[in-house]
């Protein structure tokens, strides 16, 4: 059983398109997170939800929105993608705050051209 | 200086081999830290959380020097499995705050 499921894995898409990532945990964690792992492998947190709502929003250019329907799924929606955006993205949940252990999913790697 | 410092490596050693790794971060208030693995074009997983006692796993020992502000990940008798790279994860505390360090990358060489 998949813990945290991410779709698609591999996304290549045009400058100026919009695109949507999901993602999914089955844990019951009340915490999903979004990071983004640039081609340096720097893997940096984007957002943090809590229950459905926004704990940490690092900065981010607002054409990136979350969205938490519910608190299994965090969503990640791209509007005008720029080729700096190529990068792979993970989703990953934890039980609470700080002190759990974060689960991550697969990843889904993004390619701009 | 950056939140959390690792270096990037690589690290090659050869199998059976005991290596550690060091992991330096700015926050003094920095509450809790772990080492995470990721195996290449894979997720990071969890290796170990650090307790300010030290703590042991198998092969893995890690530590967590707070006046120094460091912790650190020593592996001993290398396998050819524990090729990967290895990040340092350290949390500010309230919020879930977490920063990763870039990661250092070991290849153990038969």
């Amino acid at each position: 059983d998949t813990a945290v499921s991410q779709t698609p894995k591999y996304l290549v898409t045009q400058m100026g398109n919009d695109k949507s990532i999901k993602c999914e945990q089955n844990l019951g964690h009340d915490t999903m997170y979004w990071y983004k792992q640039d081609s340096k492998k720097f893997l940096k947190i984007m957002f943090s939800y809590n229950n459905k709502e926004l704990i940490i929003n690092e900065t981010v250019p607002n054409r990136f929105s979350p969205k938490s329907p519910d608190k299994a799924h965090l969503n990640l929606h791209i509007n005008s993608l720029e080729l700096g955006d190529s990068a792979v993205y993970f989703c990953a949940s934890s039980h609470g705050q700080g002190e759990d252990t974060q689960y991550f999913g697969p990843g889904t790697r993004l390619t701009v051209l | 200086r950056k939140e959390v410092e690792q270096d990037p490596g690589p690290f090659n050693v050869p199998e059976g081999a005991t290596v550690a790794f060091n992991c330096t971060y700015s926050n003094s208030a920095s509450q809790s830290f772990f080492w995470y693995r990721q195996d290449c074009r894979k997720e990071p997983k969890l290796l170990m959380s650090v307790y300010s006692s030290g703590n042991e796993d198998g092969r893995f020992t890690a530590q967590l020097n707070r006046a120094s502000q460091y912790i650190s990940l020593l592996i001993r008798d290398s396998k050819l499995s524990d090729s990967a790279t290895y990040l340092c994860v350290v949390d500010s505390g309230g919020y879930q705050k977490v920063t990763f360090g870039i990661g250092t990358k070991l290849q153990v060489i038969p």
